[in-house]
């Protein structure tokens, strides 16, 4: 597609209920990366994938978090027996290689709120 | 800790004005990158300066890079209150044979029309 497409855009769970959320990176692009920012806050890293090799989970919080990329395109990130801690703005970023010399494009991010 | 500061926190300027932010990083880079962030969501890439450049423009855009005291700056040069946004500097640290992109906590810029 034309740009990265998260989805949904919001998403209301009850606390402990599992979570997915979606990301669609442009085609073509090898790079994709998860974050998370808390209001106020600046882009916490959680992970990265890039084209087979196995991820950078470095960023991920906790085992109640977890991802995978399909066909080294969709990705799925899964927050399981959230918390009210899981509440932010979860952005998927994808780039054509690594190094960022092409620069990052972000899709609109998924706001999660835990009650 | 964050690879990437940006300072001020927050600059309220007037419109026409000039915005200055700036950046600082710890570990040695090979670009930097500036984002742009409305009301908490997707970050839109502005510009992107490589370790190699001390200066480059685009538009009402002005970054500078310093490598000696790694740090960079972005002017915004007459300001809009269509500039009212959080900017963000990203620097693609080497991390475990991987290029991870990282983010300061941002300079959240209000232009008074």
């Amino acid at each position: 597609g034309a740009g990265v497409s998260q989805s949904p855009s919001n998403k209301v769970t009850e606390k402990g209920k599992d979570v997915e959320l979606r990301c669609d990176p442009i085609s073509g692009h090898t790079a994709l990366y998860w974050y998370r920012q808390s209001l106020g806050q600046g882009l916490e890293f959680l992970i990265y994938f890039q084209g087979n090799s196995a991820p950078d989970k470095s960023g991920l919080p906790s085992d109640r978090f977890s991802a995978e990329r399909t066909g080294g395109s969709v990705s799925t990130l899964t927050i399981q027996r959230t918390q009210q801690e899981d509440s932010a703005v979860y952005l998927c970023a994808s780039s054509f290689g690594t190094g960022g010399s092409y620069g990052y494009t972000f899709g609109s991010g998924t706001r999660l709120t835990v009650v | 800790s964050q690879q990437g500061e940006e300072d001020p926190q927050a600059l309220s300027i007037q419109e026409g004005e000039n915005a200055t932010m700036n950046c600082s990083y710890k570990t040695s880079i090979n670009n930097l990158q500036w984002y742009r962030q409305n009301s908490g969501r997707g970050l839109v890439h502005l510009i992107l300066i490589r370790s190699n450049e001390r200066e480059k423009h685009s538009g009402r855009l002005r970054v500078t890079l310093d490598t000696s005291k790694k740090s960079s700056s972005l002017l915004i040069t007459a300001s809009r209150a269509a500039d009212t946004a959080s900017y963000f500097c990203a620097t693609a640290a080497l991390s475990g044979g991987s290029y991870i992109p990282t983010f300061g906590r941002g300079t959240s810029l209000i232009v008074h029309p």
